[in-house]
């Protein structure tokens, strides 16, 4: 069955480090793939999409990877700030169309000052 | 601009009754899809709406249905309520294809 795993529930990080966080799937020949933050008790917010033919994609201080052959994202977030402390979400689009129909459980990262 | 809202933004039902939430898109965003998040399953995708036809749908049982509005508005209705059913619905808008997802802050529902 199609599988899209998250590596971690959380990950705790000092302030100023980088932030690694990893979606692994299986099953799956995804178009592209999403990145959201969700802070407790409100919705997502999309971050950042990759395209299966990019490689890597950046904004600001986030970059995110996508490996078709190990069928793996990684998202990054360098000088990581407590304020950065939230859900990170991943998600996969099948098609074309830009609706995620399969997202990861999420990574809790807290960024200690 | 205003976001996507949802109402009601908290509610408490009992078992066996019915509930209909209500989301209002990003204004000129004519797609509005909806998922349930629980803490053990994650966010889980239950339907997809474009100008009025529903265009996807999650594996969720038949008593989840939805509709949209010719304004783009959306419900969504659960009916004969369990225990399970208890979780965060969020929905979102977009333009369509290819452009950015926009979630509201979701409507708790909690069944007793």
């Amino acid at each position: 069955s199609q599988k899209i795993e998250q590596n971690s529930e959380a990950l705790n990080i000092q302030e100023g480090k980088t932030a690694t966080l990893t979606c692994n799937y299986t099953n799956y020949s995804p178009a592209y793939l999403q990145w959201y933050r969700q802070d407790p008790g409100r919705g997502p917010v999309f971050l950042l999409l990759i395209r299966e033919n990019e490689k890597e994609k950046r904004k600001e201080r986030l970059k995110v990877t996508f490996d078709t052959t190990l069928k793996q994202s990684l998202f990054h977030i360098t000088a990581s700030q407590p304020a950065d402390s939230a859900t990170y979400l991943c998600a996969l689009v099948k098609t074309s169309g830009n609706t995620p129909l399969v997202f990861g459980k999420g990574t809790r990262l807290s960024v200690i000052a | 601009k205003a976001g996507v809202t949802q109402t009601p933004r908290y509610l408490i039902k009992t078992r066996g009754q019915q509930v209909t939430l209500s989301c209002s898109p990003i204004s000129g965003h004519r797609s509005v899809s909806w998922y349930q998040q629980t803490p053990g399953q994650g966010l889980q995708f239950l339907f997809e709406y474009f100008s009025e036809t529903q265009r996807n749908k999650g594996n969720f049982p038949g008593r989840f249905s939805g509709r949209q509005f010719s304004n783009s508005r959306s419900e969504m209705n659960v009916s004969t309520l369990e225990l399970g059913d208890s979780a965060l619905y969020l929905c979102a808008s977009s333009l369509g294809s290819g452009n950015t997802i926009y979630f509201g802050e979701g409507s708790w529902l909690t069944v007793v």
